[in-house]
């Protein structure tokens, strides 16, 4: 079974905090990404990765940067949280089998910044 | 661009009633399409997924979807609901022009009456 893990499932932080969310999977995937999830708007894409020190913005990249230094690890760093950065962050990984690509997500950090 | 539109934000059915969850996308070549189920406080679970193959496809949990081109519809159901399905349900769409990125829809919450 495929295994996404995230570091935290809560994490309440303060209005210009340095925060970090991590995120592991153990299928050796090549692609990893960071979505955050707001009701009624579904998931949308921060960061994706396709290899080992590889980013590429998604369609809400402004306020996150990301590293990816290790094939099984992608952290999204917030550098100056702000309270519209309160959210739930999902994390997924993904590989080419058998021609066809399919994400396989992590449970998610709900993030409250005060 | 692709897109994807779930019609009804909130559905509420009886227990052992029909399950049926709506889904249109919008995609300039083929697309793979995806439903994807999130139960509370959790990340999201592939319940099942179209890559060009047979137009009907059976997931987990006794739900399937049509991929319906003429239509441009990858509707989901399930014959007879259990107080188990209460979740948020997702549908996605990739394709190539968009390097098989995905994209969501707003989702779906199903609750399940006694």
């Amino acid at each position: 079974d495929v295994k996404v893990t995230q570091s935290s499932r809560y994490l309440v932080k303060r209005t210009g905090e340095k925060v970090f969310l991590e995120c592991v999977q153990d299928m050796d995937h090549e692609n990893m990404f960071w979505y955050r999830q707001d009701p009624g708007l579904g998931l949308r894409l921060i960061y994706f990765s396709y290899d080992v020190k590889m980013k590429e913005k998604g369609d809400i990249p402004e306020g996150y940067s990301v590293s990816r230094e290790k094939k099984e690890r992608f952290s999204l760093i917030l550098e100056s949280a702000s309270t519209n950065q309160t959210s739930m962050y999902l994390c997924a990984s993904s590989s080419l089998e058998g021609g066809e690509e399919t994400q396989y997500f992590g449970p998610g950090t709900r993030l409250l910044v005060l | 661009a692709q897109s994807v539109t779930q019609l009804g934000s909130h559905v509420s059915v009886s227990e052992g009633a029909l399950v049926l969850l709506r889904c249109n996308y919008s995609s300039s070549v083929p697309p793979y399409l995806f439903w994807y189920v999130q139960y509370p406080n959790q990340g999201l679970q592939l319940l099942l997924k179209y890559t060009s193959a047979a137009t009907l496809v059976k997931g987990i949990n006794g739900f399937e979807a049509e991929f319906k081109k003429s239509e441009t519809s990858f509707h989901l159901t399930k014959p007879s609901a259990h107080m188990s399905d209460a979740a948020e349900y997702f549908c996605a769409v990739s394709d190539r022009n968009n390097d098989y990125k995905l994209s969501f829809g707003a989702g779906t919450t199903v609750t399940v009456r006694a």
